[in-house]
Protein backbone atom coordinates (compact mmCIF):
# COMPACT_ATOMS: atom_id res chain seq x y z
CA UNK A 1 0.00 0.00 0.00
CA UNK A 2 0.93 3.46 0.00
CA UNK A 3 3.14 4.97 2.64
CA UNK A 4 4.76 8.57 3.28
CA UNK A 5 8.16 9.02 5.38
CA UNK A 6 8.43 12.26 6.96
CA UNK A 7 11.84 13.63 8.56
CA UNK A 8 10.83 13.51 12.50
CA UNK A 9 11.16 16.68 14.27
CA UNK A 10 10.87 18.41 16.47
CA UNK A 11 12.68 21.17 14.48
CA UNK A 12 13.92 24.63 16.05
CA UNK A 13 15.33 27.45 13.79
CA UNK A 14 16.01 30.83 14.38
CA UNK A 15 13.83 33.65 12.27
CA UNK A 16 15.00 33.65 9.11
CA UNK A 17 16.57 30.80 8.70
CA UNK A 18 15.86 28.11 5.94
CA UNK A 19 13.98 25.27 6.58
CA UNK A 20 13.69 21.90 4.77
CA UNK A 21 11.70 19.19 6.11
CA UNK A 22 12.43 15.75 3.74
CA UNK A 23 9.00 13.83 2.82
CA UNK A 24 9.52 10.43 0.68
CA UNK A 25 6.64 8.17 -0.23
CA UNK A 26 6.33 5.06 -1.99
CA UNK A 27 3.09 4.68 -4.17
CA UNK A 28 1.54 2.73 -7.21
CA UNK A 29 1.05 5.07 -10.27
CA UNK A 30 0.25 8.54 -10.02
CA UNK A 31 -0.69 10.16 -6.33
CA UNK A 32 -1.33 13.52 -5.33
CA UNK A 33 0.55 15.43 -2.62
CA UNK A 34 0.27 17.58 -0.26
CA UNK A 35 1.54 19.48 3.00
CA UNK A 36 -0.48 20.55 5.66
CA UNK A 37 -0.10 22.41 8.17
CA UNK A 38 -1.52 22.66 11.81
CA UNK A 39 -1.17 25.24 14.31
CA UNK A 40 -1.56 24.87 18.14
CA UNK A 41 -5.02 23.91 18.50
CA UNK A 42 -6.48 24.50 15.26
CA UNK A 43 -7.24 21.69 12.85
CA UNK A 44 -5.36 20.86 9.47
CA UNK A 45 -4.82 23.24 6.45
CA UNK A 46 -3.92 22.72 3.10
CA UNK A 47 -0.39 24.61 2.80
CA UNK A 48 0.51 23.23 -0.78
CA UNK A 49 -0.13 20.64 -3.35
CA UNK A 50 0.83 19.23 -6.64
CA UNK A 51 -0.52 16.80 -8.76
CA UNK A 52 1.60 15.71 -11.02
CA UNK A 53 5.22 15.01 -11.84
CA UNK A 54 7.63 17.99 -11.99
CA UNK A 55 5.07 19.90 -10.42
CA UNK A 56 5.53 22.49 -7.69
CA UNK A 57 3.51 23.64 -5.27
CA UNK A 58 3.71 26.84 -3.46
CA UNK A 59 2.17 29.16 -0.22
CA UNK A 60 2.82 31.48 2.31
CA UNK A 61 6.66 31.29 0.65
CA UNK A 62 7.01 27.55 0.85
CA UNK A 63 7.92 25.14 -2.05
CA UNK A 64 7.84 22.14 -2.45
CA UNK A 65 8.38 19.75 -5.90
CA UNK A 66 7.24 16.68 -6.59
CA UNK A 67 10.22 14.48 -7.99
CA UNK A 68 9.07 11.19 -9.25
CA UNK A 69 12.69 9.94 -9.37
CA UNK A 70 13.48 10.51 -6.32
CA UNK A 71 9.53 9.73 -4.61
CA UNK A 72 10.11 13.38 -2.82
CA UNK A 73 8.27 15.89 -1.88
CA UNK A 74 10.50 17.97 0.30
CA UNK A 75 9.20 21.23 1.66
CA UNK A 76 11.48 23.92 1.86
CA UNK A 77 11.39 27.99 2.82
CA UNK A 78 14.03 30.01 2.57
CA UNK A 79 13.48 32.36 5.60
CA UNK A 80 11.06 31.40 8.46
CA UNK A 81 8.89 33.67 10.84
CA UNK A 82 7.98 32.98 14.38
CA UNK A 83 4.75 33.05 12.88
CA UNK A 84 5.71 29.52 10.82
CA UNK A 85 5.69 27.36 14.13
CA UNK A 86 3.50 24.76 13.59
CA UNK A 87 3.20 20.84 12.48
CA UNK A 88 3.75 20.59 8.92
CA UNK A 89 2.26 17.04 7.85
CA UNK A 90 3.46 15.49 4.38
CA UNK A 91 0.54 13.09 2.55
CA UNK A 92 -0.27 11.14 -0.30
CA UNK A 93 -3.65 10.56 -1.95
CA UNK A 94 -4.04 8.22 -5.01
CA UNK A 95 -6.78 5.89 -6.92
CA UNK A 96 -9.11 4.41 -4.54
CA UNK A 97 -6.79 4.82 -1.74
CA UNK A 98 -7.44 6.72 1.44
CA UNK A 99 -4.86 9.70 2.40
CA UNK A 100 -1.71 8.60 3.66
CA UNK A 101 -0.07 11.10 6.71
CA UNK A 102 3.61 11.24 7.44
CA UNK A 103 3.39 11.35 11.33
CA UNK A 104 3.77 15.10 11.60
CA UNK A 105 6.98 17.56 12.08
CA UNK A 106 7.23 19.92 14.69
CA UNK A 107 7.99 23.49 13.57
CA UNK A 108 9.58 25.89 16.62
CA UNK A 109 11.11 29.36 15.64
CA UNK A 110 12.57 31.21 17.61
CA UNK A 111 12.66 35.45 17.28
CA UNK B 1 -19.58 28.93 3.18
CA UNK B 2 -18.94 27.45 6.90
CA UNK B 3 -16.66 24.89 5.34
CA UNK B 4 -16.73 21.69 7.61
CA UNK B 5 -17.95 22.32 11.11
CA UNK B 6 -17.43 19.94 13.83
CA UNK B 7 -19.66 19.80 17.27
CA UNK B 8 -19.09 19.53 20.36
CA UNK B 9 -15.46 21.04 20.44
CA UNK B 10 -14.59 19.85 23.87
CA UNK B 11 -15.94 16.88 25.44
CA UNK B 12 -15.20 14.76 28.98
CA UNK B 13 -16.28 11.14 29.38
CA UNK B 14 -16.85 8.66 32.16
CA UNK B 15 -15.63 4.74 30.92
CA UNK B 16 -18.94 3.52 29.40
CA UNK B 17 -20.39 6.57 28.35
CA UNK B 18 -21.84 6.72 24.59
CA UNK B 19 -21.62 9.79 22.61
CA UNK B 20 -21.52 11.26 19.43
CA UNK B 21 -19.36 13.59 17.52
CA UNK B 22 -21.08 15.30 14.23
CA UNK B 23 -19.42 16.81 11.39
CA UNK B 24 -21.00 18.78 9.00
CA UNK B 25 -19.72 20.35 5.39
CA UNK B 26 -21.54 22.84 2.97
CA UNK B 27 -19.49 22.04 -0.10
CA UNK B 28 -21.39 19.13 -1.44
CA UNK B 29 -18.65 17.14 -0.82
CA UNK B 30 -19.56 13.51 -1.80
CA UNK B 31 -16.63 11.68 0.29
CA UNK B 32 -16.07 12.22 4.06
CA UNK B 33 -13.81 11.33 7.06
CA UNK B 34 -13.09 10.48 10.51
CA UNK B 35 -9.82 10.33 11.81
CA UNK B 36 -8.70 10.54 15.20
CA UNK B 37 -4.79 12.36 16.05
CA UNK B 38 -2.86 11.04 18.82
CA UNK B 39 1.11 12.37 20.05
CA UNK B 40 3.78 10.60 18.07
CA UNK B 41 1.17 8.91 15.61
CA UNK B 42 0.10 11.34 13.04
CA UNK B 43 -3.30 11.14 12.27
CA UNK B 44 -5.15 7.31 11.69
CA UNK B 45 -8.52 7.17 9.56
CA UNK B 46 -11.25 5.37 11.64
CA UNK B 47 -14.24 5.23 9.05
CA UNK B 48 -15.13 7.09 5.94
CA UNK B 49 -17.79 7.90 3.45
CA UNK B 50 -18.20 7.73 -0.22
CA UNK B 51 -21.69 8.72 -0.34
CA UNK B 52 -25.38 9.40 1.48
CA UNK B 53 -26.10 6.03 3.28
CA UNK B 54 -22.30 4.27 2.58
CA UNK B 55 -19.65 4.06 5.17
CA UNK B 56 -16.99 1.86 5.01
CA UNK B 57 -13.56 0.84 7.75
CA UNK B 58 -10.76 2.93 8.27
CA UNK B 59 -7.19 1.70 9.87
CA UNK B 60 -8.40 1.67 13.55
CA UNK B 61 -12.09 1.10 13.51
CA UNK B 62 -12.96 -0.98 16.45
CA UNK B 63 -14.95 1.05 19.19
CA UNK B 64 -16.71 3.21 16.89
CA UNK B 65 -19.65 3.36 14.79
CA UNK B 66 -20.62 6.05 12.09
CA UNK B 67 -24.00 6.53 10.00
CA UNK B 68 -24.28 9.34 6.68
CA UNK B 69 -28.32 9.75 6.43
CA UNK B 70 -27.48 12.85 4.73
CA UNK B 71 -24.98 14.22 1.97
CA UNK B 72 -23.92 16.85 4.22
CA UNK B 73 -23.54 14.99 7.51
CA UNK B 74 -21.63 12.65 8.90
CA UNK B 75 -21.58 11.05 12.69
CA UNK B 76 -19.59 8.76 14.59
CA UNK B 77 -20.22 7.37 17.18
CA UNK B 78 -19.23 6.02 20.38
CA UNK B 79 -20.91 3.17 22.21
CA UNK B 80 -19.13 2.74 25.30
CA UNK B 81 -16.19 5.44 25.74
CA UNK B 82 -13.39 3.72 26.74
CA UNK B 83 -9.61 5.75 28.26
CA UNK B 84 -7.86 4.55 24.75
CA UNK B 85 -10.56 6.73 22.76
CA UNK B 86 -9.01 9.74 24.51
CA UNK B 87 -7.90 12.06 21.44
CA UNK B 88 -8.18 14.92 18.67
CA UNK B 89 -11.15 13.72 16.50
CA UNK B 90 -11.17 15.80 13.22
CA UNK B 91 -13.53 14.99 10.59
CA UNK B 92 -12.62 16.16 6.76
CA UNK B 93 -14.46 15.95 3.36
CA UNK B 94 -13.40 15.75 -0.07
CA UNK B 95 -15.06 16.00 -3.77
CA UNK B 96 -15.26 13.67 -6.08
CA UNK B 97 -12.20 14.88 -8.62
CA UNK B 98 -11.51 11.32 -10.72
CA UNK B 99 -7.54 11.56 -10.99
CA UNK B 100 -5.65 13.34 -9.86
CA UNK B 101 -7.12 13.47 -6.47
CA UNK B 102 -8.38 17.06 -4.76
CA UNK B 103 -7.64 17.88 -1.42
CA UNK B 104 -9.10 17.21 1.91
CA UNK B 105 -10.85 19.95 3.94
CA UNK B 106 -10.78 19.53 7.79
CA UNK B 107 -12.53 20.31 10.00
CA UNK B 108 -11.68 22.34 13.69
CA UNK B 109 -11.30 19.13 15.67
CA UNK B 110 -13.11 17.73 18.62
CA UNK B 111 -11.12 17.03 22.10
CA UNK B 112 -12.31 14.17 23.87
CA UNK B 113 -11.07 13.17 27.10
CA UNK B 114 -12.25 9.98 29.04
CA UNK B 115 -12.00 9.27 32.62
Amino acid sequence: GNSVTQMEGPVTLSEEAFLTINCTYTATGYPSLFWYVQYPGEGLQLLLKATKADDKGSNKGFEATYRKETTSFHLEKGSVQVSDSAVYFCALLGGSEKLVFGKGTKLTVNP
Amino acid sequence: NAGVTQTPKFRVLKTGQSMTLLCAQDMNHEYMYWYRQDPGMGLRLIHYSVGEGTTAKGEVPDGYNVSRLKKQNFLLGLESAAPSQTSVYFCASETLSGSPRDEQFFGPGTRLTVL
